[in-house]
């Protein structure tokens, strides 16, 4: 079946500092990826969506220039926290779908960041 | 509020029992619904889906029936297994766009 990397699996960073979040598609090509955020017992949160070779399309609230996020090819998307803080601290999950936006997302297994 | 709305956790069961996970949603029009499964250390895995009213996913012994008269989504499974232990996310997919809204997630642990 299709499988999505996400790497680190954790990391743990100083406030103010920035941290880079992959998330690969390992044996198809993703035409979208989507970026989410879990707090705890919660739901996840859709932060933004990116299509392959354009600018990702963020959701109402997300800071868009806090979370830069590149899809340059069709099995690498990247989610940058740029200075992050404490409250940044979250479970960033990501997907991806081989045929479109409506089909099936496929998720990776999530990236813990801790910010001090 | 949340368009997807599920029973909280955590849930403790010995192997061979029911299980069921209710989940309710809220939408206009006729939205798509999924149940995701996360096993540890994994990423999230669709479970089963439903497109349409009346429509039944099912998938390693589980079921859920999309009932639009009570916008519920509940899943079930007959008898469960220590393996079916995992976070269980109910969400949703409005027929006009992709995003997914998803339910809170339910810890289920299948004890031997």
């Amino acid at each position: 079946g299709a499988v999505v990397s996400q790497h680190p699996s954790w990391v743990i960073c100083k406030s103010g500092t920035s941290v880079k979040i992959e998330c690969r598609s390992l044996d198809f090509q993703a035409t979208t990826m989507f970026w989410y955020r879990q707090f705890p017992k919660q739901s996840l949160m859709l932060m933004a969506t990116s299509n392959e070779g354009s600018k990702a399309t963020y959701e109402q609230g997300v800071e868009k220039d806090k979370f830069l996020i590149n899809h340059a090819s069709l099995t690498l998307s990247t989610l940058t926290v740029t200075s992050a803080h404490p409250e940044d601290s979250s479970f960033y999950i990501c997907s991806a779908s081989d045929a479109g936006a409506t089909d099936t997302q496929y998720f990776g297994p999530g990236t813990r960041l801790t910010v001090l | 509020g949340n368009s997807v709305t599920q029973m909280e956790g955590p849930v403790t069961l010995s192997e061979e029992a029911f299980l069921t996970i209710n989940c309710t949603y809220t939408a206009t029009g006729y939205p798509s619904l999924f149940w995701y499964v996360q096993y540890p250390g994994e990423g999230l895995q669709l479970l089963l889906k439903a497109t349409k009213a009346d429509d039944k996913g099912s998938n390693k012994g589980f079921e859920a029936t999309y009932r639009k008269e009570t916008t519920s989504f509940h899943l079930e499974k007959g008898s469960v297994q220590v393996s079916d232990s995992a976070v269980y996310f109910c969400a949703r997919r409005r027929s006009n766009d992709y995003k997914l809204s998803f339910g809170a997630g339910t810890t289920v642990t299948v004890r031997a």
